[in-house]
């Protein structure tokens, strides 16, 4: 069964510093995985997604994840945080069976003045 | 941009008490899916719906729940007698075929239970 682990509930970065957020993950096929946000009071919007074509993906708001296979890992990044950045982000996977998505625990991105 | 509707936003019920929420699709989805998220806490499965029917469903979505496509729009979940630790944010979300495409979710709807 696949899951997720999100390394950091909480992570806060300057304005104008780099944004890293963590995900590794656990399946027994390629997955495909996938970064979603959630601003406050809102619900889940897609930022990017690996389905095993690039493994560097470019996803909206600046943001990009770069798929390892060796470290089981697909981690977030921005070079320049942005006031607008603040809220939860969260890693999903699902495996090519079409089973359904695998949340990790949200990472909360607080970006300070 | 095609979204996923659901109503509504905010729903306060009695302990015990039936509740629906609803949910408006995209329209050229085929899977359908309910997800729940307690405050504070992840966001968990309950339940995939395709070509009429449960596809999946997790150790959450007990007897209590049941989903329906009452007609060609609109796809329900219903929580037949409520317990205080169903209040949470449930979010309905819709996807092509084949998940490599994404899901897209709706603004989700917070059950309070009191």
């Amino acid at each position: 069964a696949q899951s997720v682990t999100q390394l950091g509930s909480h992570v806060s970065v300057s304005e104008g510093a780099l944004v890293l957020l963590r995900c590794n993950y656990s399946s027994s096929v390629p997955p495909y995985l996938f970064w979603y946000v959630q601003y406050p009071n809102q619900g889940l919007q897609l930022l990017l997604k690996y389905t095993s074509a690039a493994t560097l993906v470019k996803g909206i708001n600046g943001f990009e994840a770069e798929f390892k296979k060796s470290e089981t890992s697909f981690h977030l990044t921005k070079p320049s945080a942005h006031m607008s950045d603040a809220a939860e982000y969260f890693c999903a996977v699902s495996d090519p069976g079409n089973t359904p998505l695998v949340f990790g625990k949200g990472t909360r991105l607080s970006v300070i003045a | 941009e095609p979204e996923v509707t659901q109503t509504p936003s905010h729903q306060v019920t009695q302990m015990g008490q039936e509740v629906i929420l609803r949910c408006v699709p995209i329209s050229n989805h085929l899977y359908f899916y309910w997800y729940r998220q307690i405050l504070g806490q992840k966001v968990e499965f309950l339940v995939s719906f395709y070509n009429n029917e449960i596809s999946e469903k997790s150790e959450i979505f007990d007897d209590q729940f049941s989903v329906e496509r009452p007609d060609g729009s609109n796809f329900t979940l219903k929580i037949r007698s409520t317990k205080l630790e169903d209040s949470a944010m449930y979010f309905c979300a819709s996807s092509e075929p084949k998940v490599l495409y994404g899901y897209t979710f709706g603004s989700g709807t917070r059950l309070t239970v009191v």
